[in-house]
Parts: structure tokens; sequence; C-alpha cells
């Protein structure tokens, strides 16, 4: 079974440039989740999807981050414009519905400049 | 609020012996608990994990105990090998659906 796949691995950008981040979750796994993980700290939830509905988002903040799951499957995170308080890992996951246990994908480092 | 945390952000282990992971966490309510470990350059890995109405649960090498009356988490790594060397962290699912919130992270070294 393919696990959740992200890319890109790495970006690095300079400040105020936008910059998108791609998912693509385990097959049949109707829930995602994007999360920002900081370095040495572990993951907070940015954002949660039941499907193609947006269904937690009160931890992205919205004047600079968007995310769109189009078909309910694959989905993109979007900063614009970056700033350097955003390099961090930017995590994916999936679970199957109303399953606690998350797979989580690679992750995209970024690093603003 | 709700919080987890974790009481040593470093362990070192010699090769062969036991490790204890230990986490704290805030919210009563939690009805879930799960162990992550996270490899340089990777995204977290399930370990294991617990539900509330059980106060330890066996894996592989691996066994996680919760204690509710101090809210306390911990993992067990039985004979850590090289290869168990990571961050772990630990996460609580509180009463609002699927949302885990995780610790800071543990990172153990294992030494040959």
């Amino acid at each position: 079974e393919a696990g959740v796949v992200q890319s890109p691995r790495y970006k690095i950008i300079e400040k105020k440039q936008p910059v998108a981040f791609w998912c693509n979750p385990i097959s049949g796994h109707n829930t995602l989740y994007w999360y920002r993980q900081n370095l040495g700290q572990g993951p907070e939830l940015l954002i949660r999807y039941e499907n193609e509905e947006a269904v937690d988002d009160s931890q992205l903040p919205k004047d600079r981050f968007s995310a769109e799951r189009l078909k309910g499957v694959d989905s993109t995170l979007k900063i614009q414009p970056a700033e350097l308080g955003d390099s961090a890992v930017y995590l994916c996951a999936s679970s199957y519905p109303k399953h606690y246990e998350q797979y989580f994908g690679p992750g995209t480092r970024l690093t603003v400049t | 609020g709700e919080s987890v945390g974790l009481h040593l952000p470093t362990l070192s282990v010699q090769e062969g012996d036991n490790s204890i992971i230990n986490c704290a966490y805030s919210n009563s309510a939690s009805d879930y608990f799960i162990w992550y470990k996270q490899e340089s350059g990777k995204g977290p890995q399930f370990i294991i994990d617990i539900r509330s109405n059980m106060d330890k649960r066996q894996g592989q090498r691996v066994t996680v105990l919760l204690n509710k009356t101090v809210k306390h988490l911990s993992l067990q790594i039985a004979a850590t090998q090289p290869g168990d060397s990571a961050v772990y962290f630990c996460a609580e699912n509180g009463a609002a659906g699927n949302k885990l919130t995780f610790g800071g992270g543990t990172r153990v070294l294992v030494k040959p």
C-alpha cells in the first residue's frame, strides 16, 4: 500500500513570495490533515478535511494561508505571501473516517529567506 | 487548556537496555493516546496507541502504560536498538473529533 505522498520535499523561497505544497493521501482515506512542525516541536494542526469539506480550519492563518481539496482526494496548501516565520516542515496526514490513527507523509521542509 | 508534554527532552540509552519515555497530559476528557516515532527527514510513524479504558497495551518490543489518575503516559522500548534512535511524540485525542494534540517530543539516542 502506498503511503501519503507529498511534494516537493524541500522548498527555499524569498519572503513575500508564494509557495504551494501538494499532498496525495492513502487510497480510501477520506480524512486529510495539514500540520506545521517547527524545529524540535510536535506537529500542530492547520486544517482537517472530511472529503472535500474543511471541517476544522480554526488554526489556519487565513490572511496568508489557504487550502483546497476540490475532488476530495489530493490537496494543496498555499502560503501567499510567505514570511520568515513560516519556515517549518509542513506535514500531510490521512486517516479513515472517524479513525484516530493518522498516517503521515514525509513532509515538505520550507525555508523562507 | 489542553496540553500534552514530555518530562525529558533527550534520553541516552545503551544498546540492549530498555528505554522509558514519559508524557504528561492535562485533558482528562481525552479518550485516545498515540505514540509516534519520527526519524530525521521523515514524517511521524505510528508506534502504538491506547484507549482511555485501558491501562496497558503491548506491541512488538513496545509497551504503552496509561495512568489516568495522574494523567501520565509512558512508552517502554525493550532491548533498545540503534534503529530506535529518533524523536518520539505522544499525542492525545480530546473529545472534539479527530484532532490530535502533540507533545514536544523526546529524542532517544542509542549508544552502541
